[in-house]
């Protein structure tokens, strides 16, 4: 079964770093989507991406953040000057088509920052 | 913004008890999605309801959407240690790609 796969599975990063989130979503999927989740929250959307931009973003996903599709698999998450906040579990997920449709989910990167 | 609340927030169970979560938005839905996340797992699609009072089942698992497309609830008939995991609602107004989640409701079952 087709799944979406991210790397690393864990990432310590000092406090200032910059870090790279990778994930691979399923081949014939065409919206791409990072989500985060602080210990014990609630899922959050930070950013979905379809046809190589941007299509929408949160309030979370300010100018410390960017995503890149850099080649025909990858999807990656740069954050920049990390903050002891960003620390969380970043979820990269994808789907077939717009709304109405199931998301697959990586099975995550956990990021803390020290 | 979109606003998705979940209760409870947690239920801890006996094996063998029914369970209920109920998903609650201040604004009408186009749809509403249910995903599992067991303990240090990610989330994973259980099911998506489309029109107003929609009930659809799977084995032990009951999904309804209300009538007027802004709660939903899932209920879980004779719960098992497996159905242990943080249960949240989804969903995506309009014509936004996103999803906004519920709060979650953890399940704890015990023997």
């Amino acid at each position: 079964e087709p799944e979406v796969t991210q790397t690393p599975s864990h990432q310590v990063t000092q406090m200032g770093q910059e870090v790279i989130l990778r994930c691979v979503p399923i081949s014939n999927h065409l919206y791409f989507y990072w989500y985060r989740q602080i210990l014990g929250q609630k899922v959050e959307f930070l950013v979905s991406f379809y046809n190589n931009e941007i299509s929408e973003k949160s309030e979370i996903f300010d100018d410390q953040f960017s995503v890149e599709r850099p080649d025909g698999s990858n999807f990656t998450l740069k954050i920049r000057s990390t903050k002891l906040e960003d620390s969380a579990m970043y979820f990269c997920a994808s789907n077939r088509g717009h709304s109405n449709t199931e998301a697959f989910f990586g099975q995550g990167t956990r990021l803390t920052v020290v | 913004g979109q606003q998705v609340m979940q209760i409870p927030q947690y239920q801890h169970v006996q094996e063998g008890e029914d369970f209920t979560t109920y998903c609650n938005s201040s604004t009408t839905l186009s749809n509403i999605q249910w995903y599992k996340q067991r303990p240090g797992g990610h989330p994973v699609f259980l099911i998506q309801l489309v029109k107003s009072g929609e009930v659809k089942k799977q084995k032990r698992l009951t999904f309804q959407f209300g009538e007027a497309k802004k709660n939903s609830s899932l209920h879980i008939t004779a719960t098992q240690t497996t159905d242990v995991g943080t249960y949240f609602c989804a969903a995506n107004t309009g014509t936004a790609s996103k999803l906004t989640f519920g709060t979650g409701t953890r399940l704890q079952v015990t023997l």
